[in-house]
C-alpha cells in the first residue's frame, strides 16, 4: 500500500527565516502530490498540487514545493515565512488511477513574530 | 466558503445517544469522504462515497453508520459512541474522471465537527 512520510512533525521558525518541510513518497509509478494546509481554527485547504510538467510548482502565498521523482520527494518550501504562516501542513499522494488520496500524518510549523 | 459545509460544527454527546453529523457540498463533485483527526494522529479516512455509492470503509467500528442519499449530501450517523472517538469529523469532496472526463482529484474540505462524548 502507498505511505507518505512526512518527517518533520514539528517545527518551530522565527520570521523571516527559510523554511522546507519534507515529504516522502512510496509508489513507484505515477503519482500526483499535493500540499494543504490547516491554518488554526479553519478548514483544510490547497496550497499547491503537481500533477505533470515542470517539476517545480508554485503556490499560494509564496510557497513552492519541487517533484524529485528520483527521490520520491515533494518538498515544500518558503524563502521567508511569517506569523501567519503557523499551520498544519499535510502532505497527500494519489497513485496512478486512484481518486482517493493518501495523507501524510502532517506537520505543525510554528513561526514567532 | 468553502463550497462543502458541515452540521453541527460542535457536538457533545453521552455514550447512550443517537446523533448524526450532515455534510453538504455545493460544487457539483461526485465524490465524498469521511475523516477524522484525532490531536497527534494522522488524518484517518473512515469512508468514501463515489456516485453514491460507498467505495471505501477503513475497517471502521460499527457505531459509526455513514449514509449518502445523493452526490451532494453525506451523513455520518453515530450511536453508543466510546469517549476515544471524540475528535474533528471532516467532510471532503472531490471530482473523479467518472461521467466528466475531467477529473481535479483535489479534495475540498468542510469545516468539521468537532465531536465529543462524554
Amino acid at each position: 500500500a502507498q505511505s507518505v512520510s512526512q518527517h518533520n512533525h514539528h517545527v518551530i521558525l522565527s520570521e523571516a527565516a527559510s523554511l522546507e518541510l519534507g515529504c516522502n513518497y512510496s509508489y513507484g509509478g505515477t503519482v500526483n502530490l499535493f500540499w494543504y494546509v490547516q491554518y488554526p481554527g479553519q478548514h483544510l485547504q490547497l496550497l499547491l498540487k503537481y500533477f505533470s510538467g515542470d517539476p517545480l510548482v508554485k503556490g499560494i502565498k509564496g510557497f513552492e514545493a519541487e517533484f524529485i521523482k528520483s527521490k520520491f520527494s515533494f518538498n515544500l518550501r518558503k524563502p521567508s515565512v511569517q506569523w501567519s504562516d503557523t499551520a498544519e501542513y499535510f502532505c497527500a499522494a494519489l497513485s496512478g488511477g486512484s481518486y482517493i488520496p493518501t495523507f501524510g500524518r502532517g506537520t505543525s510549523l510554528i513561526v514567532h513574530p | 466558503e468553502t463550497g462543502v459545509t458541515q452540521t453541527p460544527r460542535h457536538l457533545v454527546m453521552g455514550m447512550t445517544n443517537k446523533k448524526s453529523l450532515k455534510c453538504e457540498q455545493h460544487l457539483g463533485h461526485n465524490a465524498m469522504y469521511w475523516y477524522k483527526q484525532s490531536a497527534k494522529k494522522p488524518l484517518e479516512l473512515m469512508f468514501v462515497y463515489n456516485f453514491k455509492e460507498q467505495t471505501e470503509n477503513n475497517s471502521v467500528p460499527s457505531r459509526f453508520s455513514p449514509e449518502c442519499p445523493n452526490s451532494s449530501h453525506l451523513f455520518l450517523h453515530l450511536h453508543t459512541l466510546q469517549p476515544e472517538d471524540s475528535a474533528l469529523y471532516l467532510c471532503a469532496s472531490s471530482q473523479d474522471a467518472g461521467t466528466s472526463g475531467y477529473p481535479s482529484y483535489e479534495q475540498y474540505f468542510g469545516p468539521g465537527t468537532r465531536l465529543t462524548v462524554t
